[in-house]
């Protein structure tokens, strides 16, 4: 059964300090993705990585996806109050009929 | 609409009466995912129907659950009977094609079992 684990579950931290935060399985994956989820709002898609050791940026935020695609990272450099919420990673495996499966999440709070 | 819509928003019923949710994906989208997420939790695969396909419901928790889709539209979600450990919020996804990571979600209905 493929897992991804997320940690840490709960961050909460200053506003300007950078974090990263982790997605890590025993399994490969051909791609994960990285899904931000506001209070009463579905998850909305942030990156998709697919190459091992593909590091995408979007802003202050750099995603990385390990060399063996089992693990991935998000950092977030001064991070601010509107980064505030539950950060999802998910991926799918190698094989044709995978489905995507969903890690718990980190739930980060951003204090101004 | 532009997005992937849900009803109800907010939806508040007895132990043991039958719930229907309802997802209209995004126009087009020919994947449509349902997944649940507990309180404080992450999303928990519940089915997945893919065009003509015969729907994937491997992740449906029990015989209480079921879920159709007409064509390339409209997905309900159907609890019967209730129970407390089903409060949770459903949220819907689609899809453009068969493989393609990008899911886009609605805002979900809270489902609250009193």
């Amino acid at each position: 059964t493929q897992l991804l684990e997320q940690s840490p579950q709960f961050l909460s931290i200053q506003e300007g300090e950078n974090l990263t935060v982790y997605c890590n399985s025993s399994s490969v994956f051909s791609s994960l993705q990285w899904y931000r989820q506001e209070p009463g709002e579905g998850p909305v898609l942030l990156v998709t990585v697919v190459t091992g050791g593909e590091v995408k940026k979007l802003k202050r935020l750099t995603f990385q996806f390990g060399d063996a695609r089992k693990d991935s990272s998000l950092h977030i450099t001064a991070a601010q109050p509107g980064d505030t919420g539950l950060y999802l990673c998910a991926g799918r495996g190698t094989n044709r009929d995978d489905k995507i499966i969903f890690g718990k999440g980190t739930r980060l709070h951003i204090l101004p | 609409g532009a997005g992937v819509s849900q009803s109800p928003s907010n939806k508040v019923t007895e132990k043991g009466k039958d719930v229907e949710l309802r997802c209209d994906p995004i126009s087009g989208h020919t994947a449509l995912y349902w997944y649940r997420q507990r309180l404080g939790q992450g999303l928990e695969f519940l089915i997945y129907f893919q065009g003509n396909s015969a729907p994937d419901k491997s992740g449906l928790p029990s015989d209480r659950f079921s879920a159709e889709r007409t064509g390339e539209s409209v997905s309900t979600l159907t609890i019967q009977r209730t129970q407390q450990e089903d409060s949770a919020v459903y949220l819907c996804a689609s899809s453009p094609l068969a493989g393609v990571e990008t899911q886009y979600f609605g805002p979900g209905t809270r489902l609250l079992v009193l």
